[in-house]
């Protein structure tokens, strides 16, 4: 079935630096790939999303292109600071007849220190 | 706009006991989905409904729980004979989609429902 891995957490970094989290996954078909965040006591958000091949999805100063070469969608920023401290979650949609399921990974928790 | 609203924000219940959980999604959004989150862990699809028509049920959907979506606006969710494996957030999301392809526009996640048993 279709699933997505993400790289071993917590990952914790000092402000201003390079962050990159890992994300692959196995799906059939040609799925869109997705990056939600969740920040302490709030809901999910949608943070970027890619819906093909060599798409690069980017917000708030985040990027991540969808290989399908490598079947990878990692997520990069150049620069974090201490707001962006959260939980991130990498998903997919296999589309076809998924209907708007999601399959998420089991997420990455972020802290950055000043 | 409030965005997806879910009552109550927390629940503690005994073992056995019924539960039931309430979604209002975006109001001009047509679909609705349920998750699943346990801690440390992304969520899980349970199940989603396209206007009133519940259209898939994920294997994790055991017979105890049961959920709607009566006139396609606001959903319940409810699991009968609680177990202590029930522990969970209990998330609802919604989306608009002319057709059943994708994920449609505007996916909006509630804050959810944490599901204590004790």
């Amino acid at each position: 079935g279709d699933s997505v891995t993400q790289m071993e957490g917590p990952v914790t970094l000092s402000e201003e630096a390079f962050l990159t989290i890992n994300c692959t996954y196995t799906a059939t078909g040609y799925p869109s790939l997705f990056w939600y965040v969740q920040y302490p006591g709030e809901g999910l958000q949608l943070l970027l999303k890619a819906t093909k091949a060599d798409d690069k999805g980017s917000n708030k100063g985040f990027e991540a292109t969808y290989r399908k070469e490598t079947t990878s969608f990692h997520l990069e920023k150049g620069s974090v600071q201490v707001s962006d401290s959260a939980v991130y979650f990498c998903a997919l949609n296999a589309g076809g007849t998924s209907y708007g399921k999601l399959t998420f990974g089991q997420g990455t928790i972020l802290t950055v220190h000043p | 706009d409030t965005g997806v609203s879910q009552n109550p924000r927390h629940k503690i219940t005994k073992r056995g006991q019924n539960v039931t959980f309430r979604c209002d999604p975006i109001s001009e959004h047509n679909r609705l989905y349920w998750y699943r989150q346990t801690l440390g862990q992304g969520p899980e699809f349970l199940t989603y409904f396209q206007n009133e028509a519940q259209l898939e049920k994920s294997r994790l959907l055991s017979d105890r729980f049961s959920a709607e979506r009566p006139k396609g606006s606001f959903s319940t969710l409810e699991i009968q004979r609680t177990e202590q494996g029930d522990s969970a957030m209990y998330l609802c999301a919604s989306s608009f989609s002319p057709n059943l392809q994708g994920v449609g526009y505007g996916y909006t996640f509630g804050s959810g429902t944490r599901l204590t048993v004790v």
